[in-house]
């Protein structure tokens, strides 16, 4: 079955130090691939997407993530942290349907 | 631009009870979405609608659940009867229906409690 793993359930970091988020997805065919963001007591909003084209995708507020075809992963990266990236980070696979298949989440907080 | 709204925002149930739950997609999505996200679970998708047909239901458990989008904007999703593990978040997305890898957009979701 299609599945996207996140590996990292809770991360906490101190501004200013570096963030990779790892992705991977199981599914050998075309995939679209997200990172959505919850920030406390908001909604769901898309962070970055990859469609084709360039593997390194740039998002908003600094994040970027790289698309690597072989080790089926996505991982979300951020050279510096601040303390309002606090949130819960989803990736996502869109495996050439509509259809959203989600990871379980990771949880960051930030701390000043 | 309006968001995805939803209503209630919470609702607490007893099990056995039925509930219902509202969404309204931003104006001009034909596509819309109710997925159900359980505590440390990412959102899992129940049921899609292209205008008022649904594409995929697959993961709805239609013994109990029900969705329906008549006239293919706002959309209601119902439980009879609830049980305690459909305690949960839902949440309503919507989006153009151009096609595999289109931005999804999320309401703020309804946040319910079976007991």
């Amino acid at each position: 079955a299609q599945s996207v793993s996140q590996h990292n359930h809770h991360v906490i970091l101190s501004e200013a130090a570096s963030l990779e988020l790892g992705c991977n997805y199981s599914y050998g065919g075309t995939v679209n691939l997200f990172w959505y963001v919850q920030y406390p007591g908001q909604h769901l909003q898309l962070l970055l997407k990859y469609f084709s084209g360039d593997p390194l995708v740039k998002g908003i507020k600094g994040f970027e993530a790289e698309f690597i075809k072989s080790k089926f992963s996505f991982n979300l990266r951020k050279p510096s942290v601040q303390w309002s990236d606090t949130a819960e980070y989803f990736c996502a696979v869109n495996p050439n349907t509509d259809k959203l298949i989600f990871g379980t989440g990771t949880r960051l907080q930030v701390f000043p | 631009e309006a968001g995805v709204a939803q209503s209630p925002r919470y609702k607490i149930i007893e099990k056995r009870q039925s509930v219902a739950f509202w969404c309204n997609p931003i104006s001009g999505h034909a596509t819309l979405y109710w997925y159900q996200q359980i505590l440390g679970q990412g959102p899992k998708l129940l049921i899609q609608f292209q205008n008022n047909g649904v594409v995929d239901d697959s993961q709805l458990p239609k013994d109990r659940f029900s969705a329906e989008r008549l006239k293919g904007v706002d959309s209601t999703l119902k439980i009879q009867p609830a049980k305690l593990e459909d305690s949960a978040v839902y949440l309503c997305a919507s989006s153009l229906p151009t096609g595999a890898g289109e931005t999804q957009y999320f309401g703020p979701g309804t946040r319910l409690l079976v007991l």
